[in-house]
């Protein structure tokens, strides 16, 4: 069955420093995936999304995200993060044929001053 | 400017008393569909639309309607609430399919 898992359900980071958040599919096909941030009170925003290709992919907002099909992964980079990046995060792989987005069970980002 | 509008943005309701939350985008969107947020389990698929004339199920259809009478509006319909059915509802749309979808604010609905 698909399934996509965010190991870490919360991370704390330092204004300014450095940020992965990680994601592993399983997915028997070709995943199409991709990156959702959910700011407080707020719906869905896409940051980016992987079909093809350049296995390095950039987002909005400074975001960027890799995919190794070897390690099933597809981990959220951002070099320097801002306040404002405190949300939480979602990956998800888009399921060809169901017409549905799978998604992992988020990874909440807090920002210390 | 472009938006998926939900409403109501919370509701409390009681068991059994039929409810619905509405959906409308303005970005002539054909694809529609419906998921609930819950804690620990991310976002699950409950009904998709790929246009006015198809809809279908998606990963927890029980004990929720939706219609698609014209392309604007997909409304989420609880016959008979339960409890188990509070949850965090999102509206989302997309020209087709999910490649890149637009998501209302959310419903907050509690049962009690």
């Amino acid at each position: 069955a698909q399934s996509v898992t965010q190991p870490d359900i919360h991370i704390t980071v330092s204004e300014g420093a450095s940020l992965e958040l990680r994601c592993n599919y399983s997915y028997g096909a070709t995943p199409y995936l991709f990156w959702y941030v959910q700011s407080p009170g707020q719906g869905l925003q896409l940051l980016l999304k992987y079909f093809s290709g350049d296995t390095l992919v950039q987002g909005i907002k400074g975001f960027e995200a890799e995919f190794k099909r070897s390690q099933s992964s597809f981990n959220l980079r951002k070099p320097s993060v801002h306040w404002s990046d405190a949300a939480e995060y979602f990956c998800a792989v888009g399921i060809q044929g169901a017409q549905k987005l799978v998604f992992g069970q988020g990874t909440r980002l807090t920002i210390n001053p | 400017e472009a938006q998926v509008t939900q409403n109501p943005r919370y509701l409390i309701t009681v068991t059994g008393k039929k409810l619905t939350v509405t959906c409308s985008q303005n970005m002539n969107h054909e694809y529609m569909s419906w998921y609930r947020q819950d804690p620990g389990l991310g976002l699950r698929q409950i009904y998709y639309s790929m246009n006015v004339e198809v809809t279908d199920k998606g990963d927890v259809p029980e004990g929720y309607k939706v219609s698609r009478k014209e392309k604007r509006n997909f409304p989420l319909i609880l016959e008979s609430p339960s409890p188990n059915q509070t949850s965090l509802y999102f509206c989302a749309s997309s020209f087709s399919g999910y490649e890149k979808l637009f998501f209302g604010s959310g419903t907050q609905l509690s049962v009690l």
